[in-house]
């Protein structure tokens, strides 16, 4: 399967310093990649999608400003987390959009465990 | 609206067979994916069914009926590694994004 990866996979910050997480797609290009949330024990929530070139389509309830995603080029996108708060403590995970003339799927890069302290 | 729908936890004796359904509605549908996640990591890809009827690869398989908006994942031969959450998702029609049911937790015993 097609790979992604994601950096760093673990980060220990402070209250009110800003984090930023980079996604790439390793094999193939990915004209969208998607940014999600999983906190303990729950399933994945769609944060927002990342369109190369244009700005972030964000899903209700998560605030622009605060999760600023960039997807500069065809292979990366980019999620900062501003001003973190000890409530912002997730594993974040973002995944590629991988399309050919019989599948469309998406792969997940390994995740990035935030603990903000 | 979206609405995806599996069972919260199950149970299976390893070398056992065991089927984890799911149901959706959406408002038209791409297709329908299983991913498989093991505690603390990132889903991998599993499956994707797009037309009615059971893929099969190697001890899983994936069946889909989009009449009835449910699917089902067989899992043969268990081994205690599979052990793990098993999420159903859909990606409904005018859009690009995965829409996740809840994952159902696998529990495999000796």
């Amino acid at each position: 399967g097609a790979v992604v990866s994601q950096h760093p996979s673990r980060v220990i910050c402070k209250s009110g310093t800003s984090v930023k997480i980079e996604c790439r797609s390793l094999d193939f290009q990915a004209t969208t990649m998607f940014w999600y949330r999983q906190f303990p024990k729950q399933s994945l929530m769609l944060m927002a999608t990342s369109n190369e070139g244009s700005k972030a389509t964000y899903e209700q309830g998560v605030e622009k400003d605060k999760f600023l995603i960039n997807h500069a080029s065809l292979t990366l996108s980019t999620l900062t987390v501003t001003s973190a708060h000890p409530e912002d403590s997730s594993f974040y995970i973002c995944s590629a959009r991988f399309q050919r003339t019989s599948t469309d799927t998406q792969y997940f890069g390994p995740g990035t465990r935030l603990t903000v302290l | 609206g979206q609405n995806i729908d599996q069972p919260t936890e199950m149970t299976a004796t390893e070398g056992a067979i065991v089927q984890i359904n799911c149901t959706y509605q959406t408002s038209g549908f791409n297709g329908l994916f299983w991913y498989q996640q093991h505690a603390g990591e990132a889903p991998t890809f599993l499956s994707y069914n797009v037309l009615d009827g059971l893929e099969e690869k190697g001890r899983f398989s994936s069946f889909l009926s989009r009449s009835k908006g449910y699917s089902y994942l067989l899992l043969k031969e268990l081994q205690m590694k599979d052990s793990a959450s098993y999420l159903c998702a859909v990606i409904g029609g005018g859009y690009n994004k995965l829409i996740f049911g809840a994952g159902t937790r696998l529990a495999v015993h000796p």
